[in-house]
């Protein structure tokens, strides 16, 4: 049973530039959260994907907008990249009916922005 | 979601058992109580949740104070492969809440 995955493992873009991130839900899950982990801290809730439709969103600027795909994958898609958005982004699914909403998480796409 | 205080760091030796306190005093009654861990540049790994009753799974014990406002996760033999901040995260069961993740604890377990 294949957890979540994630691509690219590691990613390097200028300021300006657009970058998309992808993720493959556990099998099974069928929503899709993403967050943003800066060095030294916590990860930070960016929006959750429901039945390709973004349910939650938490405080990032318009420049990030994602995708669900009917197979349940999540693209996170950041424009305009600025050099604070170099991070580790983490993808979690989930299942609501299953462990009360247990969200696992993948390995994660590290972003630098040069 | 309440809020949860838990020490900066901690340290434990090889083969004993880790005792990671978390206080979330704030707690309601429609909350979960979830653990994970990250180690090192990695996602965070799920390790247990409850509500009221203690838990044990194959990872770890998860007790739980019966006013609910502290638990402790323990690791009942801790291994170097066991250091890693724990994140204590106190969450309303709605249906895709998100998950709000504090500073935790970092806990260095030493041969």
């Amino acid at each position: 049973d294949a957890g979540v995955t994630q691509s690219p493992t590691h990613l390097i873009k200028t300021r300006g530039q657009q970058v998309t991130l992808r993720c493959s839900p556990k099998s099974g899950h069928d929503t899709v959260s993403w967050y943003q982990q800066a060095l030294g801290q916590g990860p930070q809730f960016i929006f959750q994907y429901y039945e390709e439709e973004e349910r939650q969103r938490g405080n990032f600027p318009d420049r990030f907008s994602g995708h669900q795909f009917p197979n349940y994958s999540s693209e996170l898609n950041v424009n305009a990249l600025l050099l604070g958005d170099s991070a580790l982004y983490l993808c979690a699914s989930s299942f609501p009916l299953q462990e009360q909403d247990t969200q696992y998480f993948g390995p994660g796409t590290r972003l630098t922005v040069l | 979601d309440a809020k949860t205080t838990q020490p900066t760091s901690m340290d434990c030796a090889e083969g004993r058992a880790a005792n990671l306190p978390c206080n979330h005093s704030t707690i309601s009654g429609n909350e979960y109580v979830y653990w994970y861990r990250q180690i090192h540049s990695q996602g965070p790994q799920y390790i247990i949740h409850g509500l009221k009753n203690n838990e044990t799974n194959e990872m770890a014990s998860l007790i739980i104070t019966e006013d609910r406002k502290s638990s402790t996760l323990i690791l009942p033999h801790a291994t170097l492969r066991d250091t890693a901040v724990y994140y204590c995260i106190v969450r309303v069961m709605e249906y895709g809440n998100k998950l709000v993740f504090g500073a935790g604890t970092i806990l260095r377990v030493k041969s």
